[in-house]
């Protein structure tokens, strides 16, 4: 079974400031996705970036990129020049692939961007 | 194509009474697939479908719980006798079968509150 753990319910930044969101997870599968997804309050889910393990380079998304240790199973999420719609509800998230693609994902941490 | 729908966004209903959730997804999409998410949680798996196939469902979805997508458009989820534990958001998602996940999307969900 897959699990994702992120371990920061809850995270505050200062606008225009950095922030690193963590998560950690883990699987015996070689070859599988990892996804990062932001849920503003009462809005829907919304891809953020997106990773494949078979890829060494770490994805970015303008303000948005990642550090993904596979050895380590780490998958953080850092955001820049962070920016008040920023604030929502983050979750990291797992799957894999040439099955159903059904989503594993982690218990979130709740960013507030600070004006 | 205005993305996926769920309807209704709120329901409140008492407790043993049956209540049935709508989700219309992007009509491209021929997965559709229901999450639940309750509070301080990430969305887990109940079930999903390709076309009007229901091909896998969690060991979330008790026997009170049904699902179906007629003709492989629309979704309804069923619960039956509902109990307090039920409340939660559930969520609906589409995706095309041989996505690699950066073509899911999310509806806005529908919560239930079981008093």
């Amino acid at each position: 079974a897959q699990t994702v753990t992120q371990s920061q319910p809850e995270m505050s930044v200062q606008e225009a400031e950095t922030v690193t969101l963590s998560c950690t997870y883990d699987t015996s599968e070689s070859n599988y996705y990892l996804f990062w997804y932001k849920q503003p309050p009462s809005r829907q889910m919304i891809l953020v970036i997106r990773q494949e393990a078979y890829k060494q380079q770490n994805a970015t998304e303008n303000r948005f990129s990642v550090n993904f240790q596979k050895a380590a199973k780490s998958f953080s999420l850092k955001i820049s020049d962070s920016q008040l719609g920023d604030t929502a509800m983050y979750f990291c998230a797992f799957m894999k692939p040439n099955t159903g693609n059904q989503f594993y994902f982690g218990t979130g941490t709740s960013l507030t961007v600070i004006p | 194509d205005t993305g996926v729908s769920q309807d209704p966004r709120h329901k409140i209903t008492k407790r043993g009474q049956n209540v049935t959730f709508r989700c219309d997804p992007i009509s491209e999409h021929n997965r559709l697939y229901w999450y639940r998410q309750t509070l301080g949680q990430g969305p887990e798996f109940l079930t999903y479908f390709q076309n009007e196939a229901q091909l896998e469902k969690s060991r979330l979805l008790s026997d009170r719980f049904s699902a179906e997508r007629p003709k492989g458009s629309f979704s309804t989820l069923e619960i039956q006798r509902t109990e307090q534990g039920d409340s939660a958001m559930y969520l609906c998602a589409s995706s095309f079968v041989l996505g690699k996940g950066d073509g899911y999307t999310f509806g806005s969900g529908t919560r239930l509150t079981v008093v």
